[in-house]
């Protein structure tokens, strides 16, 4: 079945080592998205690409970053992770179209020690 | 930012229908309703979504109102797979900007 994919599923990093989630997709949608989501709090979007064009939304921190070498795959990179920075990380995909859905994958949760 | 509005908590007895209500009333006139909801520590899953005219599916009834200012999430005989967060979402330039969402649990 056509669908978004993230891995790893568990992720553990060291204060302030670099680490890099990814996220791929069967569907050959346009646009992929970030979102993070801490404990008992909703999705908050980090940024999205529409094809290759990169968008950052106002309030995403510096340490966030993201790649799309392709059409299928989408990187988060974090640079130096706080302890703030533990969360569910989930990854999604449109088509551009207002009339069709929004894809999630599985997540990836993210620990800091 | 999100402009949906939710109650945070709802309860439901197992086998009714669940009925979840959400304020949207600064959507404009182009801008879908889209509705997932979340398990436990699983990426959001798609229900349904539209536009003007109620819509139906295999999960889940979407009511909207003439004024498209509010809409209805039904879940005809809701089971207690069906306990999770339920997030109504107004789409903003392409974007999903989740709300608070409403935690349903459903209660043999």
């Amino acid at each position: 079945d056509a669908m978004v994919i993230q891995n790893p599923r568990y992720q553990v990093t060291q204060f302030g080592k670099p680490v890099t989630l990814s996220c791929s997709q069967t569907l050959n949608h346009n646009v992929m998205y970030w979102y993070q989501q801490k404990s008992s709090q909703a999705p908050k979007l980090l940024f999205h690409y529409y094809d290759k064009d990169f968008n950052n939304e106002a309030d995403t921190p510096d340490n966030f970053q993201s790649r799309r070498p392709n059409t299928s795959f989408c990187f988060l990179d974090i640079r130096s992770p706080g302890l703030g920075d533990a969360a569910m990380y989930l990854c999604a995909t449109s088509s551009g179209q207002g009339k069709d859905g929004y894809t999630f994958g599985s997540g990836t949760r993210l620990t800091v020690v | 930012d999100a402009k949906t509005t939710q109650p945070p908590s709802m309860d439901c007895a197992e086998g009714r229908a669940a009925n979840l209500p959400c304020n949207h009333s600064t959507i404009s006139g182009n801008e879908y309703v889209y509705w997932y909801r979340q398990i436990h520590s699983q990426g959001p899953q798609y229900i349904i979504h539209g536009l003007k005219n109620n819509e139906t599916n295999e999960m889940a009834s979407l009511i909207i109102t003439e004024d498209r200012k509010s809409s209805t999430l039904i879940l005809p005989h809701a089971t207690l797979r069906d306990t999770a967060v339920y997030y109504c979402i107004d789409v903003r330039g392409g974007k999903l900007i989740f709300g608070q969402g409403t935690e349903l649990s459903v209660k043999p």
